[in-house]
Parts: C-alpha cells; sequence; structure tokens
C-alpha cells in the first residue's frame, strides 16, 4: 500500500516564525501536491511538483514556497506564518500517469499560528 | 473555470436511511469524477472514481454515476451505517493535469 507519511499531525507556532512541513511517499511516485484544507471552502492547491527540482503554483500560493530536493520528499515552507494561515495542510502524491488516477493523501498536519 | 458544487451539510440519518450527497460540476472539457471520504482524524482517501460519461463507480455499497447531460456525480447508499460518519468531498481531475477541483465538502453523521 502506498503509504504517504507527514512529520507532524499537529504544530503550533508564533506569527513571524518560518514553519517547515515535511511530506514523504514510498511509492516513487513522481507528482506531489500540498492543499490547505478549511471548514466551507474544501481543499485549495497551494503548490504542486511533477518532479525533483520542479514546482507549480497553484491556486493559492501566496506566502508558501516548497522544495523538492529528492523524490521522495515534498516540503511546504511558511517564510513568515501568520494568523491566516491556520489551517489543515495536506499532502498528496500520484503515480505520473496517462489516465486519471487516484491521489494519496497524508493524514494532515494542523497548524494553528498565534 | 473548472468548479465542484455539491450540498451543504450536515446530513444527519439514522442508521440504515437512504443516503445521497448531491455533486454538480462546471468543466470545459471531459473531466473525471471522484468522491474522496475523510474519517475523523484522517487524511483523505479515495471512495470511488469514474472517468468518463454514464461510467458508475461503486465501492463499499456506495455509487455514483458520471451524468454529462446534468454534469453531475451524485454519492448514493442505500443503506448507511454509523461507520460512515465522515465529509465527504466530490472532486474533478481535468484529465490533462493531475491537479484535483474539489467540493466544499459534506459532513455526514450517522445515529443508531
Amino acid at each position: 500500500d502506498v503509504k504517504v507519511t507527514q512529520s507532524s499531525r499537529y504544530l503550533v507556532k508564533r506569527t513571524g516564525e518560518k514553519v517547515f512541513l515535511e511530506c514523504v511517499q514510498d511509492m516513487d511516485h513522481e507528482n506531489m501536491f500540498w492543499y490547505r484544507q478549511d471548514p466551507g471552502l474544501g481543499l485549495r492547491l497551494i503548490y504542486f511538483s511533477y518532479d525533483v527540482k520542479m514546482k507549480e503554483k497553484g491556486d493559492i500560493p501566496e506566502g508558501y514556497s516548497v522544495s523538492r530536493e529528492k523524490k521522495e520528499r515534498f516540503s511546504l515552507i511558511l517564510e513568515s506564518a501568520s494568523t491566516n494561515q491556520t489551517s489543515m495542510y495536506l499532502c498528496a502524491s500520484i503515480l505520473q500517469r496517462t489516465g486519471p488516477d487516484t491521489q494519496y493523501f497524508g493524514p494532515g498536519t494542523r497548524l494553528t499560528v498565534l | 473555470g473548472d468548479s465542484v458544487t455539491q450540498m451543504e451539510g450536515p446530513v444527519t440519518l439514522s442508521e440504515e436511511a437512504f443516503l445521497t450527497i448531491n455533486c454538480t460540476y462546471t468543466a470545459t472539457g471531459y473531466p473525471s469524477l471522484f468522491w474522496y471520504v475523510q474519517y475523523p482524524g484522517e487524511g483523505l482517501q479515495l471512495l470511488l472514481k469514474a472517468t468518463k460519461a454514464d461510467d458508475k463507480g461503486s465501492n463499499k455499497g456506495f455509487e455514483a454515476t458520471y451524468r454529462k447531460e446534468t454534469t453531475s456525480f451524485h454519492l448514493e447508499k442505500g443503506s448507511v451505517q454509523v461507520s460512515d460518519s465522515a465529509v465527504y468531498f466530490c472532486a474533478l481531475s481535468d484529465g490533462y493535469t493531475d491537479k484535483l477541483i474539489f467540493g466544499t465538502g459534506t459532513r455526514l453523521q450517522v445515529f443508531p
């Protein structure tokens, strides 16, 4: 079975801190994604990556950056955390495909910025 | 742009009741459609999918049919259980990228 793990389930940070959220998948998937989940808004795509060192902006990239130095690891970075970044963050991965396929999700990191 | 609209929740049912969660979509191409489920404290997992018009996805007693004429992909289950209590997300993939566009989610609460 595919396993996607995230470094923390719960995280509390202060405004202005630099925050790293780590995601690791163990199935050699090419494509990885970061979403944030907010009540009433569903999941919104922040960034995604099709390959090592490649990244693409999603729908809400402002205030975030990403890093993909190794195929299995995709990091989300909050350069200077703000209270409006308090949210649930979900990582997902998918095997590069020629047809529609399943995204596999990690358990999520609930981030609170004070 | 492409979008997904699903009914607001929460949906509250008694065990063994019939479930319908409505989902409609707007897309310019030929999207694939998905239902994902999120159990309390967990990430999302795929429940079912359909890749073309008139396809029916099914899993764990849940079903959804890809209706191009009504741009819908409603989720149904004939008899819900307490263990089905979760948040259900309808989503589409545009068929050109791996990106998913999600609805806002519908919370289902099933009581014994």
